[in-house]
């Protein structure tokens, strides 16, 4: 199946800086790609939809300005979050549709564990 | 989106059938029921997915009534490694939707 990677999969920060995470679809094209944040023992929370060579669509409660997120290209999406302080700290999975008509399923990144101290 | 009610957790010995079974009232017409396998901090995985009565794969099974308002699991002769949360999504069969993720149900295998 499709391959989907993000990188850093673990990253520490001092509160105040920005954390820049990245999500590519290895072997297909995404025009949209989906992120979301898990705190421990919760579910999936969806942020924003990340639309190729367009801005992305924040779900509400989600702030823009802090999580800006580019769509640089058909393979890449990148989220980052600006002046980071430990309330931000999650976990950051990245997502992408299969290629092709309707597959049907999403490829989950392998996730970015973000700790802001 | 349909929201889905699962139960939160689940225990079974290892070699046993487990089912876990999925509510979704507001289903719609369009919508495909799928779910997701996700171990600790790691990305979700696809499991399986239907539209209605019966769907098999080489890891599990998925029984979808005909009102198609609940589905269910079913992972044959569990071993410890399918020690997970289970979500069941419920949405539209077009990849570029998002899903929504419910709270899933912690399955916890033991020997």
């Amino acid at each position: 199946g499709a391959v989907v990677s993000q990188h850093p999969s673990r990253v520490i920060c001092k509160s105040g800086t920005s954390v820049k995470i990245e999500c590519r679809s290895l072997d297909f094209q995404a025009t949209t790609m989906f992120w979301y944040r898990q705190f421990p023992k919760k579910s999936l929370m969806l942020m924003a939809t990340s639309n190729e060579g367009s801005k992305a669509t924040y779900e509400q409660g989600v702030e823009k300005d802090k999580f800006l997120i580019n769509h640089a290209s058909l393979t890449l999406s990148t989220l980052t979050v600006t002046s980071a302080h430990p309330e931000d700290s999650s976990f950051y999975i990245c997502s992408a549709p299969g290629q092709g008509a309707d597959t049907g399923e999403l490829f989950f990144g392998e996730g970015s564990r973000l700790t802001v101290l | 989106l349909a929201k889905t009610t699962q139960p939160i957790s689940m225990d079974s010995y290892e070699g046993q059938e487990v089912n876990i079974t999925c509510s979704h009232n507001n289903i719609a017409t369009n919508d495909y029921i799928t779910w997701y396998q996700q171990f600790p901090s790691q990305g979700p995985r696809f499991i399986i997915q239907g539209y209605k009565t019966k769907v098999t794969n080489e890891v599990a099974s998925l029984f979808i009534p005909a009102d198609r308002k609940s589905s269910t699991l079913s992972l044959p002769r569990v071993s410890l490694s399918d020690t997970a949360v289970y979500y069941c999504l419920v949405g539209g069969y077009s990849g570029n939707t998002p899903l929504v993720f419910g709270k899933g149900t912690r399955l916890s295998v033991i020997a």
